[in-house]
């Protein structure tokens, strides 16, 4: 199973909105609204953001949301703060011996 | 509260073997997938293996099929993973993860704070 695929890097100043996308196949993304998304600070565990494509977890701000088109998932954040610069990784599950699998990251830069 | 604490890293020799453990608690932990998932340094998640609530079904990361085993023991709210014929490739931050299922739906909403296992001559 191959890796889902990330933009190495975005950014955007305080305020603004980004979208991180993340492109799999028919076979994860296009074919189970199981998507995940995470946010990790440096030297930290990876913390759920957003979970069953649109789904937020108690506790994380609702600047934070998740979509799905075809193969390709999408994580947007809004109203952009200083803390929200980490990197961001999407998770999908495949159905397959191999169920989940993970896109290579994304570093978030908040100018 | 909830949560999940790892040990059992540490530098090891290639071709040896390391069992690594996480403690769970706060939760009902026969109710939940557990995974384990690794990340070697400067590098992205990679997924390792997926245990089902009952321990009925696993599953493991092409990379290490064959060579690490995950389990469970609910009685005592444990889960590990068994790694043997350990490689330089092996060498990562090993974090444990509840899914927030019974089985593998990728979603992990609990995670350690993560083991560092090197594997080094």
């Amino acid at each position: 199973q191959s890796a889902l695929t990330q933009p190495a890097s975005v950014s955007g100043s305080p305020g603004q909105s980004i979208t991180i996308s993340c492109t799999g196949t028919s076979s994860d993304v296009g074919d189970y609204d199981y998507v995940s998304w995470y946010q990790q600070h440096p030297g930290k565990a990876p913390k759920l953001m957003i979970y069953d494509v649109s789904n937020r977890p108690s506790g994380v701000s609702n600047r934070f949301s998740g979509s799905k088109s075809g193969n390709t998932a999408s994580l947007t954040i809004s109203g952009l703060q200083a803390e929200d610069e980490a990197d961001y990784f999407c998770s999908a599950y495949t159905g397959s011996s191999t169920p989940v699998v993970f896109g290579g990251g994304t570093k978030l830069t908040v100018l | 509260q909830v949560q999940l604490v790892e040990s059992g890293g540490g530098v090891v020799q290639p071709g040896r073997s390391l069992r690594l453990s996480c403690a769970a608690s706060g939760f009902t932990f026969s109710s939940f997938g557990m995974h384990w998932v690794r990340q070697a340094p400067g590098k992205g998640l990679e997924w390792v293996a997926v245990i089902y609530y009952d321990g009925s079904d696993k599953y493991y990361a092409d990379s290490v099929k064959g060579r690490f085993t995950i389990s469970r023991d609910n009685s005592k709210n444990m889960v590990y993973l068994q790694m043997n014929s350990l490689r330089a490739e092996d060498t990562a931050v090993y974090y444990c993860a509840r899914d927030k299922y019974s089985s593998s739906s990728g979603a992990l909403d609990i995670w350690g704070q993560g083991t560092m296992v090197t594997v080094s001559s």
